[in-house]
């Protein structure tokens, strides 16, 4: 079966610090995957998804970057965080194509202080 | 670019009541797929049920049931017979079959009273 995981489960970074979050899937190969955001109280912003190594799209222009190195490894990143970076991080990966669910992390919570 | 719209910040009811979240979507799109998702205060999304536009009967899991009305852009979430359990954040999301992403609306808090 397909599980999915992401690190770290919770973070507290100081503002202008870099960030990696990490998520990886097992069980599945090519699959496409997805970052989100999430304010408190809110709903998913998407932030980039991939269709394949290398492949990167971006939705939301910000200081926030997304990697694929390996087909079930995606990686979010940022140089300098801000303040407005605070917020609870989802991955989620699908089977390419058609009319297939999403399946989510369990998220990161991010607190920029 | 597809839209999604849950107009209801919040709902109560009932143990045991069933209870409707409303949904509508925009996509000028014919080919499209609808999805619930439960989020509760752990954080976790967990896929509840799926829509496709070409689907000619509503869809059932269980206590869930989607009452798509495809006309009216409308994907509305039932759940019969509410238990605690239920209390979470549901989200509504549409994606389109030619596209990759998946766009979710703004939620709706359900809390079930005893």
């Amino acid at each position: 079966s397909q599980t999915i995981h992401q690190w770290p489960a919770t973070l507290v970074q100081p503002v202008g610090s870099p960030l990696s979050l990490e998520c990886t899937v097992e069980g599945t190969s090519n699959p496409n995957l997805y970052w989100y955001r999430q304010a408190a109280g809110r709903g998913l912003q998407l932030l980039f998804y991939s269709v394949g190594i290398g492949q990167i799209s971006s939705e939301v222009p910000q200081n926030l970057s997304a990697s694929r190195p390996q087909d079930r490894q995606f990686i979010l990143s940022s140089k300098k965080l801000l303040l407005s970076d605070s917020g609870f991080y989802l991955c989620a990966w699908r089977t390419s194509g058609g009319y297939n669910e999403q399946f989510f992390g369990p998220g990161t919570r991010l607190t920029v202080l | 670019a597809q839209k999604i719209t849950q107009t209801q910040p919040g709902m109560f009811v009932q143990e045991k009541e069933a209870v409707t979240l409303d949904c509508t979507y925009d996509t000028s799109d014919p080919s499209y797929g609808l999805f619930w998702y439960k989020q509760p205060s752990s954080g976790e999304m967990i896929f509840l049920i799926y829509q496709g536009s070409y689907d000619q009967q509503n869809a059932t899991e269980g206590r869930y049931s989607l009452n798509f009305q495809k006309a009216r852009k409308s994907a509305n979430l039932v759940i019969s017979a509410s238990q605690l359990g239920d209390s979470a954040m549901y989200f509504c999301a549409m994606s389109l079959y030619n596209n990759n992403d998946m766009r979710f609306g703004a939620g709706t808090r359900l809390t079930v009273k005893p």
